[in-house]
């Protein structure tokens, strides 16, 4: 069953712009974790922001989690070509064993 | 440090026949996980392995569906008979601990015709 789900589905935006994606789940979690996806290729994990978290930083990404409302959010800044991906959030299954992933936003960003 | 490792990259049957995928993890990295992607979906799991014990099926289609990990390293996938919905992509990743995230192989795309 699916765990996260990202909104918005597909995201198209200049490059320089700041790009947001965001993620809601239905049950409680250890962390959260955030994926991308470059067409044809497997996934790279960029972040894990734990429950007891609120922000996190790495680059240009900033995650934030908010438990009480079961969503969390990504933010990409001074986005780049390079930065063209599908991401994908990940959270525990029920049994706490293994991630299940939502079906994604797919990023365009464009020169 | 080598990445997780996958073969074939690609691979082209028709229904009924066989196939096997095969993934070596990352050196020391006891958890590893097979998970199966749908053009336009997220990944599924089918099964997940610690060093060479099962903890998670619950989700791979026995019938049809097969995965082992000889001596707690490399891991190989067998489908037997496939069946055209299984055309996808099947991920391998490994991991340290559920502290950690987890590090995918590049799949192998399956395309059953």
């Amino acid at each position: 069953s699916q765990q996260g789900e990202e909104d918005p589905q597909a995201l198209s935006i200049q490059e320089g712009e700041n790009a947001t994606m965001n993620c809601s789940y239905k049950t409680s979690i250890n962390n959260l974790q955030w994926y991308r996806q470059n067409s044809g290729r497997g996934l790279v994990h960029l972040i894990l922001i734990r429950s007891n978290e609120r922000e996190k930083h790495s680059g240009r990404l900033r995650v934030t989690l908010d438990t009480s409302k079961k969503s969390s959010s990504l933010l990409i800044t001074a986005s780049r070509a390079a930065d063209t991906a599908s991401y994908f959030c990940a959270t525990d299954n029920q049994a706490g064993t293994a991630l299940i992933f939502g079906k994604g936003t797919t990023l365009s960003v464009s020169s | 440090e080598a990445g997780v490792a996958q073969s074939p990259r690609y691979k082209i049957i028709e229904k009924r026949q066989s196939v096997a995928f095969w993934c070596n993890p990352i050196s020391g990295h006891a958890t590893l996980y097979w998970y199966q992607q749908i053009l336009g979906q997220g990944p599924k799991l089918l099964i997940q392995f610690q060093n060479n014990g099962v903890v998670d099926d619950s989700q791979l289609p026995k019938d049809r569906f097969s995965a082992e990990r000889l001596k707690g390293v490399d891991s190989t996938l067998k489908i037997q008979p496939a069946k055209l919905e299984d055309s996808a992509v099947y991920l391998c990743a490994s991991s340290l601990d559920r502290q950690n995230g987890y590090t995918f192989g590049s799949g192998t795309r399956l395309t059953v015709v």
